[in-house]
């Protein structure tokens, strides 16, 4: 069926570092994508999402590119903080407030 | 900030018996979400709620599971006789009626013995 997939599941990176995290989508229904953090023990916060009308958007120190030709989401993290270090998901929905469907996940692990 | 909260954050139970997860979602939202994760797995999603029915509903979620608003705040997951393999991190979400962003409570963590 279809799915959503990360590329590497552990990114180490070193303080100060730019990090970006990979996720491929293969439903081509799915029209609107988000990336999640979750530390440990805690739910995923909400980073970052991008409506398919888009390829790019920027928040505060997060970047989100969107490729539709080739089914590639990433989120680009600016001077990754030891505070970074969590489990990213991304995550689709075909829109409006139907179900999500979570990628399996990518530890980044931030070295001081 | 606006939270979402769930209880109770760690139940145990024994194989078969009936356990109600509870979740108070953001005041405002109108979309009730319930995801379960397995341990070193990806978040699957089992149910979404909205006007006080069931919008769509995962595999998962058979004739075991229910949902229920029972007041204008709670939010809740019942399992009526648990297996092993529900043991689980049990995530709650809600969303409201402009935007598209679910947001997730801390969670439950399921323990069936």
């Amino acid at each position: 069926g279809e799915s959503v997939g990360l590329h590497l599941p552990t990114l180490s990176v070193q303080e100060g570092d730019n990090s970006i995290i990979n996720c491929a989508y293969s439903n081509s229904a799915s029209d609107y994508f988000i990336w999640y953090k979750q530390e440990s023990g805690k739910g995923p916060q909400f980073i970052i999402d991008i409506r398919s009308n888009m390829d790019k958007r920027q928040g505060q120190r997060v970047t989100v590119l969107l490729n539709k030709t080739v089914k590639h989401l990433s989120l680009q993290i600016a001077a990754t903080q030891p505070g970074d270090s969590a489990v990213y998901f991304c995550a689709e929905n075909k829109g409006g407030y139907s179900t999500l469907t979570f990628g399996k996940g990518t530890m980044l692990l931030v070295s001081p | 900030e606006p939270e979402v909260t769930q209880t109770p954050s760690h139940q145990v139970t024994q194989m078969g018996q009936e356990v109600i997860l509870r979740c108070v979602p953001i005041s405002n939202h109108l979309y009730f979400y319930w995801y379960r994760q397995i341990l070193g797995q990806k978040v699957e999603f089992l149910v979404s709620f909205y006007n006080n029915e069931i919008s769509e509903k995962s595999e998962i979620f058979d004739d075991q599971f229910s949902v229920e608003r029972p007041d204008g705040s709670n939010f809740t997951l019942k399992i009526r006789s648990t297996k092993l393999e529900d043991s689980a991190m049990y995530f709650c979400a809600s969303s409201d009626v402009a935007r598209y962003e679910q947001y997730f409570g801390p969670g439950t963590r399921l323990t069936v013995t």
